[in-house]
């Protein structure tokens, strides 16, 4: 069964840093690309980054770009979002998403870890 | 940057077709996918590359996308249909995936 399960996520001070996990299983994790997706309190899906299934090319949202790194490591099956500089409009919660395909194409979902950035 | 626009919300008769568009320059050039998201849980995938349905989704689900309109369309809508919807995609220009603002579908 393909599954992923985001974890790490929790409150923190404006300012701080958080590393979010993401734990793959039921699929060869190395052969797929995957996403970082969040959604703000009562507000709609945006998506923050991309990492290919290799690690060899990564891209961001305009709105994390220089504080939120993407990483994997394919040996554990695992992808990660390290986040710095945290801000209050960063509370949200993350989903991890499988790329299939089109980069745009995300096929499997995790059921997401809540950030919140509040002194 | 690329952008996507939906409208806030539709609202369909139980039974009827309900049609969700999604905006954007030149959108037919491009691939267009379709989440379905209730409240509380994490978006699911109901058409991928314009009008393909992923295995579990009904035939009711259905996609189309041509010049500035990518379209989703619900037949017999059904009261577990109520979600919101968002289309998205990828903008090879800037190497971001965009999504549009989500649609709330209410089912009478």
């Amino acid at each position: 069964q393909v599954q992923l399960v985001e974890s790490g996520g929790g409150v923190v001070q404006p300012g701080r840093s958080l590393r979010l996990s993401c734990a793959a299983s039921g699929f060869s994790f190395s052969s797929y690309g995957m996403h970082w997706v969040r959604q703000a309190p009562g507000k709609g899906l945006e998506w923050v980054a991309v990492i290919w299934f290799d690690g060899s090319t990564k891209y961001y949202a305009d709105s994390v770009k220089g504080r939120f790194t993407i990483s994997r490591d394919n040996s554990k099956n695992t992808l990660y979002l390290q986040m710095i500089s945290l801000r209050a409009e960063d509370t949200a919660v993350y989903y991890c998403a499988r790329l299939y395909n089109d980069p745009g194409h995300m096929d499997v979902w995790g059921k997401g870890t809540t950030v919140t950035v509040s002194s | 940057s690329y952008e996507l626009t939906q409208p806030l919300s539709v609202s369909v008769a139980l039974g009827q077709t309900a049609r969700i568009t999604c905006g954007g320059n030149n959108i037919g050039t491009k691939n267009v996918h379709w989440y379905q998201q209730t409240p509380g849980q994490a978006p699911v995938m109901v058409i991928y590359r314009d009008s393909n349905r992923p295995s579990g989704i009904p035939e009711r689900f259905s996609g189309s996308n041509s010049e500035n309109t990518a379209t989703l369309t619900i037949s017999r809508a059904q009261v577990g249909d109520e979600a919101d919807y968002y289309c998205q995609v990828w903008d090879s220009s800037s190497a971001h995936v965009v999504f549009g603002g989500g649609t709330k579908l209410t089912v009478l």
